[in-house]
């Protein structure tokens, strides 16, 4: 069956540095995938979007990688601030669908 | 723009009773509507899919006598629980696709249901 993995549940990061978020999923071949952030009794934002034929995309301090062969996609957020602080989702979606199949999310927590 | 609304944000009821959710699309009309249930620390499920004027489409294992979904027009989308039990006690969340998106979708902030 298909699934979709966030490698960690959790990440700490000081503020300024890099995050680095993964997504790897198996048995599952998506035309889309995306990433969303939740705040803690909200619905999910839209951040970004990238197709199978895309390797990076990038919006403003955002960048989001696409490797089809390794079934991995990594989310950036360049010079964090605590306000990133949320849960980032990741969620695939087939060809000809518009459903989206969610991962569980990693929650990211930005250190002053 | 591509806002989305639910109403109640929250519901506490007794078992037993039903309980409507509304999910508006504001500035934009919504070919397409989805429903999520989400538990604590755990990933959005599809309940079903709904598009304007025809019946919705329910994911497996979601009983669509429980779950009555109503998509009149291009702009609401209700969600009914018949019957709530405290096992539905979860956070549901509606979105919404427009006809120009590609395939990201506009979720509304949820509805926190509570069945004592």
């Amino acid at each position: 069956s298909q699934k979709i993995e966030q490698n960690s549940e959790a990440l700490n990061i000081q503020e300024g540095k890099t995050a680095t978020l993964t997504c790897n999923y198996t048995n599952y071949s998506p035309a889309y995938l995306q990433w969303y952030r939740q705040d803690p009794g909200r619905g999910p934002v839209f951040l970004l979007l990238i197709r199978e034929n895309e390797k990076e995309k990038r919006k403003e301090r955002l960048k989001v990688t696409f490797d089809t062969t390794l079934k991995q996609s990594l989310f950036h957020i360049t010079a964090s601030q605590p306000a990133d602080s949320a849960t980032y989702l990741c969620a695939l979606s087939g060809a000809g669908s518009y459903q989206l199949t969610f991962g569980k999310g990693t929650k990211l927590s930005v250190i002053p | 723009g591509a806002v989305v609304s639910q109403h109640p944000s929250r519901v506490i009821c007794k078992s037993g009773t039903s309980v409507k959710i509304e999910c508006r699309s504001l500035d934009f009309q919504a070919t397409t509507m989805f429903w999520y249930r989400q538990f604590p620390k755990k990933s959005l499920m599809l309940m079903a899919t709904s598009n304007e004027g025809s019946k919705a489409t329910y994911e497996q294992g979601v009983e669509k006598d429980k779950f009555l979904i109503n998509h009149a027009s291009l702009t609401l989308s209700t969600l009914t629980v018949t019957s709530a039990h405290p096992e539905d006690s979860s956070f549901y969340i509606c979105s919404a696709r427009t006809m120009s998106s590609y395939n990201e979708q506009f979720f509304g902030p949820g509805t926190r249901l509570t069945v004592l």
